[in-house]
């Protein structure tokens, strides 16, 4: 089966660091979809980044990058810089390429605080 | 403005009594999804749809069901609510399941 995993369910860091949120994820397939949303106290749910499996440059968003290691199925985001406004439950989420599967698989979730 | 739209935003119901949440994209996307959101268990996927008339289940099905007659609507139907399908529920389109996701507002269901 499909996984994603998120180790961290609560981070806390100061304004103006850096954090790094983990994923990990499972599958057998070689080319996918990897993708990191953020959900503020609103609900609303927003992309943050995203990485095609077969292109190894770490994708990069402003103060957002990712840590892309294939081969350990790893995708971790680092938040430079951190914002009060970056306070948020943080998923990430996995999807296969091609095929017939259409299916996301989101992690747990990582609810992060920024600290002025 | 391009949005997703759900309906109703909150909804209180009893066991049994037949439910449904509209969702509806002004976007032209091919991909339409929902998921349920519980404290813990992250977002699971219920229901997807690739293109008008393809729907396949996602993680946690059971006890939904969906149908995609127009590319812009992707309706929830809970013919028999139960009390463990209170959550909160959102809907989602993308060009395709690669591309980005834009998600509705979120439905807060209580089924008592």
């Amino acid at each position: 089966a499909q996984t994603v995993t998120q180790s961290q369910p609560e981070m806390s860091v100061q304004e103006a660091e850096t954090v790094t949120l983990s994923c990990t994820y499972d599958t057998s397939e070689s080319n996918y979809y990897l993708f990191w949303y953020k959900q503020p106290p609103s609900r609303q749910m927003i992309l943050v980044i995203r990485q095609e499996a077969y292109k190894q440059q770490n994708a990069t968003e402003n103060r957002f990058s990712v840590n892309f290691q294939k081969a350990a199925k790893s995708f971790s985001l680092k938040i430079s810089d951190s914002q009060l406004g970056d306070t948020a439950m943080y998923f990430c989420a996995f999807t296969n390429y091609g095929g017939s599967q259409g299916n996301l698989i989101f992690g747990k979730g990582t609810k992060l605080s920024v600290k002025p | 403005e391009a949005q997703v739209t759900q309906n109703p935003r909150y909804l209180i119901t009893v066991t049994g009594k037949k439910l449904t949440v509209t969702c509806s994209q002004n976007m032209n996307h091919e991909y339409m999804s929902w998921y349920r959101q519980d404290p813990g268990l992250g977002l699971r996927q219920i229901y997807y749809s690739m293109n008008v008339e393809v729907t396949d289940k996602g993680d946690v099905p059971e006890g939904y069901k969906v149908s995609r007659k127009e590319k812009r609507n992707f309706p929830l139907i809970l013919e028999s609510p139960s009390p463990n399908q209170t959550s909160l529920y959102f809907c989602a389109s993308s060009l395709t399941q690669y591309h980005e996701q834009y998600f509705g507002p979120g439905t807060r269901l209580t089924v008592t």
